[in-house]
């Protein structure tokens, strides 16, 4: 049962437009809310995390937006460039559950120039 | 740089055969993570190890085992790997455990059972 869901497998943006990205989750524990960012042959990068006590954290051309009551929360790239195209993945955890992120699967984003 | 490095980054082993999969850091963090990714799925956490003291997910296989002799390294070991265990192995390192300490993560394994 995925608690973390991407449920777009990919996104293909214009360079120079906004890419918005989406994640849905299921466990009202989940406090701290993350983005990776993997290139191929490469492992996840941490790019962006917004903890439950916001609603929105910004960090360059980078925004995640959280929507507790709908649990729901999306990445925005503004504008977005060609070096952007990579497979972003949403994860979540809880304070009691220590360590452990819970992933989603995942979503290609392509940007063409 | 520092940085969390895996070796080898494919593997090929036979149904049944051991197979070990290594793991290093020079960030000289405290915590150690697997993490199993199959095709189109998102990564799985296995275990991970805080200094040395091992922390087991509940639902990870006892077919899988590791082992970390020292802060740098960290391993692997699937003891008879079936085809349902091919998937991409991510090893990642944090300074601390704790919800907001940043997981670094090694370009990863892909691993073959034939």
């Amino acid at each position: 049962d995925q608690q973390v869901k991407q449920n777009s497998p990919s996104l293909s943006v214009q360079e120079g437009r906004i890419s918005i990205l989406n994640c849905d989750y299921t466990n009202s524990m989940f406090d701290y809310f993350l983005w990776y960012k993997k290139y191929p042959a490469e492992g996840p990068t941490f790019l962006i995390s917004i903890s439950s006590i916001k609603d929105k954290n910004e960090d360059g051309r980078f925004t995640v937006f959280l929507n507790k009551s709908a649990k729901h929360l999306s990445l925005h790239i503004v504008p977005s460039q060609p070096g952007d195209s990579a497979v972003y993945f949403c994860a979540a955890s809880a304070r009691q559950a220590g360590t452990a992120l819970i992933f989603g699967k995942g979503t290609t984003l392509s940007v063409s120039s | 740089d520092a940085m969390v490095i895996q070796n080898p980054r494919y593997q090929v082993t036979q149904f049944g055969k051991p197979v070990t999969l290594s793991c290093s850091q020079t960030l000289n963090h405290n915590v150690m993570y697997w993490y199993q990714q199959k095709s189109s799925q998102a990564p799985k956490l296995l275990f991970h190890y805080y200094d040395k003291d091992f922390n087991n997910e509940a639902d990870t296989p006892d077919n899988f085992q590791s082992r970390r002799p020292n802060t740098s390294f960290c391993f692997l070991d699937i003891r008879s790997p079936g085809l349902g265990d091919a998937a991409m192995y991510l090893c990642a390192t944090s300074l601390d455990r704790g919800t907001y300490n940043e997981q670094f993560f090694g370009p990863g394994t892909r691993l073959t059972v034939l």
